[in-house]
């Protein structure tokens, strides 16, 4: 597509229940990154993508963060039993690059609330 | 690590006025790249700059340039004229080449225009 995006764009979910997050990145684009942006923090890295390589999962927060990339495009992030302090708004981004040094195209997020 | 720090939360500036938002990086690198980043209220985060630490000369995008002091590992952004859709936050991102995929970003400075 001409954009990455993301769905769904809000989500409001109760204490323990399950969530999927979409991303659908720029066609052509091999690397693929999840971000999370919590209220007043900048934005900490969660998972890389790159083409069919093992995905480096090293900032993930716990077990319950999961992710998946299928046929090196769509992504989902599943977030399980999700806790308040899981409430956030999830960027998703990708490049055309492996490497980080022009950047990356991000989506719109979703803003994930947890009541 | 490296660390990313933006130590002005909030900044405002008249319509048609320069305002420069602050940024400060640590690093023990000598070839990186700086990045900064514009996010409206629609939250998707756009390039507005990015800078190669191997050039010296400051990088230039329209209304908006970089003051980049590499000694002092300072990267501060000018917006010249103002516009009221400049309103937004503004992060400074840090990547550290060398084939690196991972942006760092700072907490973010909060940009208000007063018409």
């Amino acid at each position: 597509g001409a954009g990455v995006s993301q769905s769904p764009s809000n989500k409001v979910t109760e204490k323990g229940k399950d969530v999927e997050l979409r991303c659908d990145p720029i066609s052509g684009h091999t690397a693929l990154y999840w971000y999370r942006q919590s209220l007043g923090q900048g934005l900490e890295f969660l998972i890389y993508f790159q083409g069919n390589s093992a995905p480096d999962k090293s900032g993930l927060p716990s077990d319950r963060f999961s992710a998946e990339r299928t046929g090196g495009s769509v992504s989902t992030l599943t977030i399980q039993r999700t806790q308040q302090e899981d409430s956030a708004v999830y960027l998703c981004a990708s490049s055309r690059r492996s490497s980080g040094d022009y950047g990356y195209t991000f989506g719109s997020g979703t803003r994930l609330t947890v009541v | 690590a490296q660390t990313v720090t933006q130590s002005q939360p909030e900044m405002s500036v008249q319509e048609a006025e320069t305002v420069t938002l602050s940024c400060t990086y640590d690093t023990s690198e000598s070839d990186y790249y700086l990045f900064w980043y514009k996010q409206p209220p629609s939250r998707q985060m756009i390039l507005v700059i990015r800078q190669e630490a191997y050039k010296q000369q400051n990088a230039t995008e329209n209304r908006f340039s970089v003051n980049f002091q590499k000694a002092a590992k300072s990267f501060s952004l000018k917006i010249s004229d103002s516009q009221l859709g400049d309103a937004a936050m503004y992060f400074c991102a840090y990547n550290s080449g060398a084939g690196s995929y991972q942006l760092t970003f700072g907490k973010g400075t909060k940009l208000s225009v007063i018409p």
